[in-house]
Formats: C-alpha cells, sequence, structure tokens
C-alpha cells in the first residue's frame, strides 16, 4: 500500500537554525499537508498546499515557516530561524481529492528536537 | 472556543471484549469525521470515517456512529486486540471558507489487556 514518508525520522538542532524537513507524498494525491505534534499533545494544523500554493494556513504557521514543492515528488517545510518552542514531531500528509472529501495520510513523523 | 474533545483519556479493556471510544464536537457545521489511531513513534492511520448525512458506518471490526443532535461521534471496535492498543483521535473538517484544515481532538489511550 502506498505510503507518505518523512526524512529524517530525527532532527537535532541549535536555536537561530534553518531546517528543512522532508516529505514524498503518496504519488497521485494532489494535496498536501503539513501538521504538528507537541509532546504529550494533540496534532496540530500547520498548512495546506494544493497546486502549488498555500490553501491554507494557521496562526503557527508565521513568516518564519515556508513549504515548497520543489519538484514531481517531494514537499518541504523550512523553518527558517528555529525556536526552543518548534521542538514537536512535523507530520506530512497527503490527500487525492479535497480533505473535505477524503481521509488524509500521514507519515510516520519528523522528531524536531531544537537544544 | 469551538472544539473537538474526547470524554476519557485512558480506556482499559480486556483482550477480546468490546471497546467504545467517545468524542465530543461543537461545530455543528461540521461535515466530515475521521477517527484515526497513533501508535507510539508513528503517525496517524486512518481508521474509519463518516459524513454528517450518515449516522453508522462499519468497517471492519469497527463502527463509528454519529449523533448530530447532541455532537457526538463513537468507535467502537469488536473484540479488540492487543495491536489496537494506541491512541485514537477523532478529528473533524469544518466548513470554513475554503480549506481543508482537519482539526484533531485530543486523543484517548486505549490500553488491551491480557
Amino acid at each position: 500500500e502506498p505510503e507518505v514518508t518523512q526524512t529524517p525520522s530525527h532532527q537535532v538542532t541549535q536555536m537561530g537554525q534553518e531546517v528543512i524537513l522532508r516529505c514524498v507524498p503518496i504519488s497521485n494525491h494532489l494535496y498536501f499537508y503539513w501538521y504538528r505534534q507537541i509532546l504529550g499533545q494533540k496534532v496540530e494544523f500547520l498548512v495546506s498546499f494544493y497546486n502549488n500554493e498555500i490553501s491554507e494556513k494557521s496562526e503557527i504557521f508565521d513568516d518564519q515557516f515556508s513549504v515548497e514543492r520543489p519538484d514531481g515528488s517531494n514537499f518541504t517545510l523550512k523553518i527558517r530561524s528555529t525556536k526552543l518552542e518548534d521542538s514537536a514531531m512535523y507530520f506530512c500528509a497527503s490527500s487525492p481529492r479535497d480533505g473535505r472529501n477524503s481521509p488524509l495520510h500521514f507519515g510516520n513523523g519528523t522528531r524536531l528536537t531544537v537544544t | 472556543g469551538e472544539s473537538v474533545g474526547l470524554h476519557l483519556p485512558t480506556l482499559s479493556v480486556q483482550e477480546g471484549d468490546n471497546s467504545i471510544i467517545n468524542c465530543a464536537y461543537s461545530n455543528s457545521a461540521s461535515d466530515y469525521f475521521i477517527w484515526y489511531k497513533q501508535e507510539s513513534g508513528k503517525g496517524p492511520q486512518f481508521i474509519i470515517d463518516i459524513r454528517s448525512n450518515m449516522d453508522k458506518r462499519q468497517g471492519q471490526r469497527v463502527t463509528v456512529l454519529l449523533n448530530k443532535t447532541v455532537k457526538h461521534l463513537s468507535l467502537q471496535i469488536a473484540a479488540t486486540q492487543p495491536g489496537d492498543s494506541a491512541v485514537y483521535f477523532c478529528a473533524e473538517i469544518r466548513r470554513t471558507g475554503g480549506g481543508n484544515k482537519l482539526t484533531f481532538g485530543t486523543g484517548t489511550q486505549l490500553k488491551v489487556e491480557l
């Protein structure tokens, strides 16, 4: 069964550094998402992406965050200058249709630790 | 504010028993609901979904019930197995002005005892 894959599984970075989290969505999916989960808390929406542009973003997704689909298979999340509070699990997801018409399929996440 | 939340943070059941995990939502405009299972160290895994024009949907060993009158959602797992141990999240898609924002509840930990 096709899967969403994320790399790396664990990223450690120093405060103020830039990080790029990588995702390969399921190949025939058209909608892409990033969510995050701070330890012990619920999964929170960050951003949705369709047709090479952001379709919706949350208050968390400020100017320090950006997303990109650099080619036909990868979908990346960049954090320009990491803060301690960015430490979390970051999940990429994709869906074949609008999220109101099909469930999202999630990867296993990247654990980001900011020191 | 509006939110999706779960009644019980931890549910312990005996192997072979049926499990019922509950979820309350407050946004009557939500029209699509999904249950996800999250095992330790993994991402949320889709279990079953239901639209607001339905009140019941069955899958393999799982049933989702939707009661729009009281804004309540439940997940029933038949003959619970050790592999069912995980955190279960309900999630909703709100009918906002656009986009696909999936809002998760806080999660219920299901523990299956042998």
